[in-house]
């Protein structure tokens, strides 16, 4: 069974930079095909990929948040990192992270964490 | 960026209705095309994978159609439990969603 879950931070200030982990268990991140994600959701809005880290440590960012953004692995741990600059209270949102799973070209998320709302405010 | 536009943003219906749901993509996605459900304060759920298989556990009046640019979510028979939100998400490229369809009880 996949399990993944966010921690971090519930409130940060403006201008700071926010850091999440995502822990998880049921998978590798080192085994071909696999990926973990970001996703977020402003809240009463939709959902908004971030970023995405693949099991060679390929990664890929929104190009709108590419700047700002930083994603990483840490395999003996089953941990992933986002990190996230220049915090502003338009990045309030739950932010959430998911299993890439793949069945040759094709690619989903699934399973999702139960996220983690964070509040940008003074 | 490939922009993906779901139509109704909202619906209203009654248990045992038929619904579809629609979503387009600004160009030509194949079938590289995924449906997730979210009730309130609960993470997406997984639906229907590559336009058109359904992802184990979800129950059969859940389908999807459509390649392309044209694409649909079906739910034959509406049960309360189905009362929802529901987003696309495409994977040809970059990940991205649709705004979202909330489905809610007549």
């Amino acid at each position: 069974q996949i399990t993944l879950k966010e921690s971090g931070p519930t409130l940060v200030k403006p201008t700071q930079t926010l850091t999440l982990t995502c822990t998880f268990s049921g998978f590798s991140l080192s085994s071909s095909g696999v990926g973990v994600g970001w996703i977020r959701q402003p809240p009463g809005k939709a959902l908004e990929w971030l970023a995405l880290i693949y099991w060679d440590d390929d990664k890929r960012y929104s190009p709108s948040l590419k700047s700002r953004l930083t994603i990483t692995k840490d395999t003996s741990k089953n941990q992933v990192v986002l990190t996230m600059t220049k915090m502003d209270p338009a990045d309030t949102a739950t932010y959430y992270c998911a299993h890439r799973a793949a069945r040759g070209l094709f690619n989903w998320f699934d399973p999702w964490g139960q996220g983690t709302l964070v509040t940008v405010s003074s | 960026d490939i922009q993906m536009t779901q139509s109704p943003s909202s619906l209203s219906a009654s248990v045992g209705d038929r619904v579809t749901i629609t979503c387009r993509a600004s160009q030509s996605i194949s079938n590289y095309l995924n449906w997730y459900q979210q009730k309130p304060g609960k993470a997406p759920k997984l639906l229907i994978y590559a336009a058109v298989s359904l992802q184990s556990g979800v129950p059969s009046r859940f389908s999807g159609s459509g390649s392309g640019t044209d694409f649909t979510l079906t739910i034959s028979s509406l049960q309360r439990e189905d009362f929802a939100t529901y987003f696309c998400q495409q994977s040809y490229s970059n990940p991205g969603f649709g705004q979202g369809t909330r489905l809610e009880i007549k």
